[in-house]
């Protein structure tokens, strides 16, 4: 069953301190893997998107990583802001079938304190 | 500001009521989807919509029927639902079905309350 994994569940973090966000997946087959910021009562905003090939990639304050080979991913926040309070939510595609279908983990709520 | 554009933001009906969600975008995007988000879940896919055409119905209830009039336009036509169907219900749309590293640009949404 084609599933992700996120944890923790939700962190606290001072302001100004960095914290980095786990993502375990069991998707086949593999298309790429996004995560997304969701502010409380809006929608998901795009922050990164990686596929196979790709080991990191960078989003300002944002830097998501990949290995594929253990099917893990984490996103680190630098320098967190009070704005950084969200959900974070990683999100695998599968284009089995010629789809790009995306399966959502339940993402990670952070709050960012002063 | 989002380049999806859904309204109402907020909408309260009653059982028996028809009520329509409206969504919008102008990025020339040909795939087109409405999700339902219940409180601190991830998004659920409804539909999926591919030049205009139903491409995906992922098993939702006949109470909800979606419909694509052009390649900006998506509604999602509510009718006689239940207290459960109360969620955030989200646009999004994509460059098209086939570019799979393509983001999907979500709208904020419109909170739905079934009384």
């Amino acid at each position: 069953k084609n599933q992700v994994e996120q944890s923790p569940q939700s962190l606290i973090i001072l302001e100004g301190k960095n914290c980095t966000l786990q993502c375990n997946y069991t998707v086949s087959p593999f298309s790429n893997l996004r995560w997304y910021k969701q502010d409380t009562g809006r929608g998901p905003v795009s922050l990164t998107i990686m596929t196979f090939s790709e080991n990191t990639k960078s989003n300002g304050r944002y830097t998501a990583t990949l290995d594929a080979d253990t099917k893990q991913s984490s996103l680190h926040i630098t320098a967190s802001q009070l704005s950084d309070s969200a959900s974070y939510i990683c999100v695998v595609s599968d284009n089995d079938g010629g789809y790009n279908k995306l399966i959502f983990g339940a993402g990670t709520r952070l709050a960012v304190h002063p | 500001d989002t380049e999806v554009t859904q309204t109402p933001k907020h909408l309260v009906m009653g059982m028996t009521n028809k009520k329509s969600l409206k969504c919008e975008q102008h990025m020339g995007h040909r795939a087109m989807y409405w999700y339902k988000q219940k409180a601190k879940k991830p998004p659920e896919l409804m539909f999926v919509y591919s030049y205009e055409k139903l491409s995906i119905n992922e098993s939702v209830p006949s109470r909800f029927s979606p419909e694509c009039p052009n390649s900006s336009l998506l509604n999602l036509h509510l009718h006689a639902l239940q207290p459960e169907d109360s969620a955030l219900y989200l646009c999004a749309s994509s460059p098209g079905r086939w570019d799979f590293n393509q983001p999907q640009h979500f709208g904020d949404g419109t909170r739905l309350s079934i009384l």
